[in-house]
């Protein structure tokens, strides 16, 4: 595709459930980020994927968050038994090599909120 | 840990104006990055500098880099309603990339 692209644009969802927020890297970038970025605050790094290397996850706030790259490609990042401080959006990103070295590209993420 | 940290955290400013944000990091890096975000979506990419770059212009935008001071800011001149957005740096200091909390700038009309 043209950009990074993330589903659901929004999601309410009710407290308890468990959620599932899909994004869609731009083809051939190795790098994958996901944020998380509430209200008027900065971005929260969660979890990143680089190649076929084992995930750097020490930005998951929980054990309730996970997230898994498959084929080198689309990533999806679940969360388990969600609570209303979950509530945030929640964005992608992917570059074509690691960390800062080229340029990101970001989705338009997804808007979880939790009631 | 934080690659780079913004400052001021907001900028209020009259269109037509100037604006200069900041981003101290603490660490050797090869390149830094500034972001723009509009309404709380996805960051748009403006502008790279390297390491043993210690300017660049890009339209009205023109990026500093000083790694004696590990640090660098981003003026934008003549400034727009539409340049309203927060602004973010990141640099390649690590292997993944993490932002600040970065700078709310607002432009009056």
């Amino acid at each position: 595709g043209a950009g990074v692209s993330q589903s659901p644009s929004n999601k309410v969802t009710e407290k308890g459930k468990d959620v599932e927020l899909r994004c869609d890297p731009i083809s051939g970038h190795t790098a994958l980020y996901w944020y998380r970025q509430s209200l008027g605050q900065g971005l929260e790094f969660l979890i990143y994927f680089q190649g076929n290397s084992a995930p750097d996850k020490s930005g998951l706030p929980s054990d309730r968050f996970s997230a898994e790259r498959t084929g080198g490609s689309v990533s999806t990042l679940t969360i388990q038994r969600t609570q209303q401080e979950d509530s945030a959006v929640y964005l992608c990103a992917s570059s074509m090599r690691q960390g800062a070295r080229t340029e990101a590209f970001f989705g338009q993420g997804t808007r979880l909120t939790v009631v | 840990s934080q690659q780079g940290e913004e400052d001021p955290q907001a900028l209020s400013i009259q269109e037509g104006e100037n604006a200069t944000m900041n981003c101290s990091y603490k660490t050797s890096i090869n390149n830094l990055q500034w972001y723009r975000q509009n309404s709380g979506r996805g960051l748009v990419h403006l502008i790279l500098i390297r390491s043993n770059e210690r300017e660049k212009h890009s339209g009205r935008l023109r990026v500093t880099l000083d790694t004696s001071k590990k640090s660098s800011s981003l003026l934008i001149t003549a400034s727009r309603a539409a340049d309203t957005a927060s602004y973010f740096c990141a640099t390649d200091a690590y292997s993944d990339m993490r932002f600040g909390a970065g700078t709310r700038l607002t432009v009056k009309p």
